[in-house]
This record gives structure tokens, sequence and C-alpha cells, in this order.
């Protein structure tokens, strides 16, 4: 079964901090995705990572960085954490070559539970 | 650049009734749309998803039609059930790298 893991459920972190968050995916996929998720917003993709070493800065990358030094395992962190980084944090991965044929759905992305992070 | 805008923001819906959730995206992609179900305090879950080269795709009481030439597509919920209750996340495919763009979401209430 597709597992993805996030390492944290809740956080609560002082503004001004380093913030780590990791993302742990079983199911030896290439790409790895961050998210955040705020009401009204929907899901903003903050980095991308399709191997490993290899990053992309997505749509809302600044105050972010993140880290992929193995296949299944991608942080997210933040430099230094302010009140407005306090979300909910999504990882997710895919498949990129998928399976065989055409019509593969290598772009289906499986989600974590989400890391819930406040910055106060 | 791929758009996706996600109608309604939210619906209410009473049991066995039928739920509709709309999405119409913007650039011609050719990898799946996938629909996406989630419920407070989880992560978005996949639901079901479809190709652009069929018109509808049917799961249990939950079928996608497709609309290629109008870029529209949606999910409809037969016989919606209170377990239903959950925010709906349609996606596009978003260009290159096998990225998603979503919808902003819909939340669905299904009343007893």
């Amino acid at each position: 079964d597709v597992k993805v893991t996030q390492s944290s459920r809740y956080l609560v972190k002082r503004t001004g901090e380093k913030v780590f968050l990791e993302c742990v995916q079983d199911m030896d996929h290439e790409n790895m995705f961050w998210y955040r998720q705020d009401p009204g917003l929907g899901l903003r993709l903050i980095y991308f990572s399709y191997d490993v070493k290899m990053k992309e800065k997505g749509d809302i990358p600044e105050g972010y960085s993140v880290s992929r030094e193995k296949k299944e395992r991608f942080s997210l962190i933040l430099e230094s954490a302010s009140t407005n980084q306090t979300s909910m944090y999504l990882c997710a991965s895919s498949n990129q070559l998928g399976t065989s044929g055409n019509w593969a759905p290598k772009n289906i992305q499986y989600f974590g539970a989400g890391t819930r992070l406040s910055v106060l | 650049q791929q758009q996706v805008k996600q109608s309604p923001q939210s619906l209410i819906v009473q049991k066995g009734g039928i739920s509709i959730i709309n999405c119409a995206y913007e650039n011609t992609a050719f990898d799946y749309f996938p629909w996406y179900q989630q419920f407070p305090g989880k992560g978005p879950a996949l639901l079901i998803a479809i190709r652009p080269d069929v018109s509808e795709k049917k799961e249990g009481r939950f079928t996608i039609s497709f609309n290629k030439s109008a870029k529209q597509f949606s999910l409809h919920i037969m016989d919606s059930q209170p377990g239903d209750s959950a925010t709906y996340f349609c996606a596009a495919p978003g260009g290159s790298n096998y990225k998603l763009t979503f919808g902003k979401g819909t939340l669905l209430t299904v009343n007893p």
C-alpha cells in the first residue's frame, strides 16, 4: 500500500526558529513535493524534487528551502520561521515512470497526513 | 502555467441526493486528471482519476465526466452519504515535471 509519512502531525515554533519538516515515502517514487494548504487558497506548491539532490521552485518558494539527500526522504526547511508561515504543510510523492503503456498514471500524487505548524 | 477553477466552494446535499462538483482548466494536457478527497485533519487521498482520451469513468458511486473540447470535468457522487462529507479537490496536469495544479476545493456536507 502507498505510504507517505510526515514526521510530525503538530508543531509549535517561535518566530525566528529554524524548522525542519521531514517526509518519507516507501514507494520508490522519483518525484516528491511540498505544499502548504490555507483556507480559501487551496494547495500551493512550495518546492518539488524529481531526483536525489535535484529541486525546483514551486509557486511560493520564498522563505523555504528543501533537501533531498536520499530518494525516499524530502525535507522542508524554514530558515527563520515567521508567523505568516503558520499553515498546514503537505508532502506528496509520485511515480515518474509509471507502469507500462502510454497511459500509465505517472502524475498521480500520494499525500501524507500533513503537519500543522504554528509559529508564535 | 496551468489554471484550474473549481465550483462551487461549498455544497450541501441531502442523504441520497446527487453531489456535483465542476472544474475547468486552461491548458491542454495528456496526463491523468485526478480528484482527491480530504477529511478534516487528514491529507488528501486519491479518490478517482480519468485520462483525457475518455469521456467518463465510474467507480462505485463516484463518476468523473470529462469534456475535452470544453476543457471541463466534473465529479458526480450518486446516493450521497453523510460519510462523504469532506473537501474535494480536482487537479489538472500542470505542464512539465509531472506537476498537478489543484482547484481551491469544495466543502461537501451531506445531511442525514
